[in-house]
């Protein structure tokens, strides 16, 4: 499958704080998805996007898919301890491998009280 | 409702030999994707079966493989296991359908191979 650009790879922030961070690809997605790793756990879903444009809110969460389909960003509002773990994108798509969830490499998030 | 369940949930094992976990989708999920997930590499796709049919297939070697039975519980298999393929394996179902991409993963299986 196909790797996209997530960035930023790390952040450390304040509780309160805003946070920010974006997906990019080279390919054309139909779907774009953000999911939540906690350590010792599985990915859990955040957001679903399924068209160019959409902006979609989960509670202090807000995902956008990209106008071009080629990526997509999400911002957590007021930042609290529990917002701490690994975020990825992956993007639903057609690859080497068929239709498949293409993943970023995530970004590993950590708040401070 | 139950989410999708792995097991085990650790294995230790050495090199040479073979293993098999097990993946049991979310009631109702008739597709089920496996990935390998590692520090360096991130989340990769391995193969997703629907229908008790391979559908899709990443860049593997045949080494792993996988299945899927009646009921829509899958198993994948490593065979000659290597020191690389110390990882998380993650398995997801979908629903059958125009939301096939939005996958539910299940806590994972923790392989290190000695």
């Amino acid at each position: 499958g196909q790797q996209l650009n997530q960035s930023p790879q790390s952040m450390f922030i304040q509780e309160g704080e805003d946070v920010s961070m974006n997906c990019t690809s080279s390919s054309i997605f139909n779907t774009w998805l953000w999911y939540k790793q906690d350590p010792g756990e599985g990915p859990v879903l955040l957001i679903a996007l399924y068209k160019a444009g959409e902006l979609t809110s989960n509670g202090r969460l807000t995902a956008q898919f990209g106008i071009t389909r080629k990526d997509s960003f999400l911002n957590i509002s007021a930042s609290i301890p529990s917002d701490v773990g690994i975020y990825f994108c992956a993007g639903f798509g057609n690859s080497n491998s068929g239709y498949a969830l293409n993943f970023g490499k995530g970004t590993s998030l950590l708040v401070t009280p | 409702k139950a989410g999708v369940t792995q097991t085990p949930r650790y294995l230790i094992k050495t090199r040479g030999q073979q293993v098999t976990l097990s993946c049991s989708p979310i009631s109702g999920h008739r597709s089920v994707s496996w990935y390998q997930q590692t520090p360096g590499q991130g989340l990769q796709f391995l193969f997703e079966y629907f229908s008790e049919t391979q559908r899709n297939k990443g860049n593997f070697p045949g080494r792993f493989s996988g299945r899927q039975f009646s009921n829509s519980r899958s198993e994948m298999n490593v065979s000659t296991l290597e020191l690389g393929d110390s990882a998380l394996y993650l398995c997801a179902s979908s629903l059958p359908g125009p939301r096939t991409n939005i996958q539910y993963f299940g806590a994972g299986t923790r392989l290190s191979v000695l």
